[in-house]
């Protein structure tokens, strides 16, 4: 099975300054990859999905940027920081299939998480 | 997407039964249901799916109703550590947009 790894584990960042979070996943080829925002007390919220190299999907519109530059490495990332960016950021993968990323998943496939990044904005 | 109601809270006794209930009314025929719950401070963690029959796995029972509208988690001698915020979810077949997650159910294991 799969096994996702996230880094940094706790961050504090000021307004305005850079971001990036990786996450990357070992065990499986060809994989879904998701970023999401849980704020303090609240829901998941999907930021962005890949389905392979290069190929970035946006749900929200914001101030964040995703990048897959590796198979199994998906990245976020921000040039300027906002204080309603702090909250879990969580990174989860759906196993890859056979056949690369052109395979659409089935409904069967579980979404499994990273141990989520924790982000505080001053 | 077909959306999900859960209750808001629950409390269950240490050694009991913890049933949780989901309804999904609008769920579709190719659409399955999945359960994942979150501890503080860590990532969901996967505890079952289904898409008509009842499943049984190490952690928990899963049993739809036969209309599919709705389906409740078991968990079947609740323990402390299972305290946690408890996630039904109805999967989107849409390519690459899996996962809904909605506020879950907030489940108190009191000793």
């Amino acid at each position: 099975s799969q096994t996702i790894h996230q880094w940094p584990a706790t961050l504090v960042q000021p307004v305005g300054s850079p971001l990036s979070l990786e996450c990357t996943v070992e065990g499986t080829s060809n994989p879904n990859l998701y970023w999401y925002r849980q704020a303090a007390g609240r829901g998941l919220q999907l930021l962005f999905y890949s389905v392979g190299i290069g190929q970035i999907s946006s749900e929200v519109p914001q101030n964040l940027s995703a990048s897959r530059p590796q198979d199994r490495q998906f990245i976020l990332s921000s040039k300027k920081l906002l204080l309603s960016d702090s909250g879990f950021y969580l990174c989860a993968c759906i196993r890859g299939l056979a056949g690369g990323p052109q395979i659409r998943s089935t409904g069967r496939d579980t979404q499994y998480f990273g141990p989520g990044t924790r982000l505080t904005v001053l | 997407d077909a959306k999900t109601t859960q209750p808001t809270s629950m409390d269950c006794a240490e050694g009991r039964a913890a049933n949780l209930p989901c309804n999904h009314s609008t769920i579709s025929g190719n659409e399955y249901v999945y359960w994942y719950r979150q501890i503080h401070s860590q990532g969901p963690q996967y505890i079952i799916h289904g898409l008509k029959n009842n499943e049984t796995n190490e952690m928990a029972s899963l049993i739809i109703t036969e209309d599919r509208k709705s389906s409740t988690l078991i968990l079947p001698h609740a323990t402390l550590r299972d305290t946690a915020v408890y996630y039904c979810i109805v999967r989107v077949d849409n390519y690459g947009q899996n996962f809904v997650f909605g506020p879950g159910t907030r489940l108190s294991v009191l000793p």
